[in-house]
């Protein structure tokens, strides 16, 4: 039972292209969503995060967008460049005294060219 | 701070023989948890601790066993290793609570099993 579904499973733009990667979830007790990034041979790390009485959280050239009534949210690149190639994780969590109890989403492949 | 440490990095069991991955955070973070990362699957959560004493199961626990003696250290036992249990593993660590939610990866432990 996938409680977080993410499309696409990859992704190829041009740089300077926008590429968009969409999470949905069924929870509706998850109250934290972060976006985490994975570079080969590494651990993932944290790119940006939203708590869901927000709409939209910008931090440099990322962006989240969070459509609660839907269920959905989803990371917007701007200017994207090959340095961003990477792959893409959506992730959930309830947040709670006990911690960081997180539920990923499949990940997402992205190649940006030159 | 070296945050989240892993080793060893890659490891080859054979069938039925076991092995500890260790797991050390020098943070003071409370939660701690393991995770595997299986092609097309995202990352699942195997077990995780709010603190020392403290453990409990997460997703895919079957085969796995971890204790929490210390703050710092969260190592996972694998009983009688079997080639499904062949995947990169990565141990996470963050504060408990909701003012700072970020949770930090190791680089991974690559475990095969022949």
């Amino acid at each position: 039972q996938q409680q977080v579904k993410q499309s696409p499973q990859s992704l190829i733009v041009q740089k300077g292209g926008i590429p968009i990667i969409n999470c949905a979830y069924e929870n509706t007790a998850f109250d934290y969503f972060p976006w985490y990034q994975q570079f080969p041979g590494k651990g993932p790390a944290l790119l940006i995060a939203i708590r869901p009485d927000v709409s939209e959280k910008k931090e440099g050239r990322f962006t989240i967008s969070f459509n609660k009534s839907a269920k959905q949210f989803s990371l917007h690149i701007m200017d994207s460049q090959p340095g961003d190639s990477a792959t893409y994780f959506c992730a959930a969590a309830i947040l709670t005294g006990g911690g960081n109890k997180l539920t990923f989403g499949t990940g997402t492949q992205l190649k940006v060219e030159l | 701070n070296a945050g989240v440490t892993q080793t060893p990095k890659f490891q080859v069991l054979k069938t039925g023989q076991s092995m500890t991955l260790q797991c050390a955070q020098d943070m003071n973070h409370e939660y701690m948890s393991w995770y595997r990362q299986d092609p097309g699957m995202g990352l699942r959560l195997i077990h995780y601790s709010v603190g020392a004493g403290i453990t409990d199961q997460g997703e895919v626990p079957n085969g796995y066993n971890v204790s929490r003696s210390t703050t710092e250290d969260f190592p996972l036992r694998l009983l009688s290793a079997a080639p499904s249990q062949t995947s990169v593993y990565f141990c996470a660590s963050s504060y408990s609570g909701h003012s700072n939610t970020e949770a930090f990866f190791g680089q991974g432990t690559r475990l095969t099993v022949v």
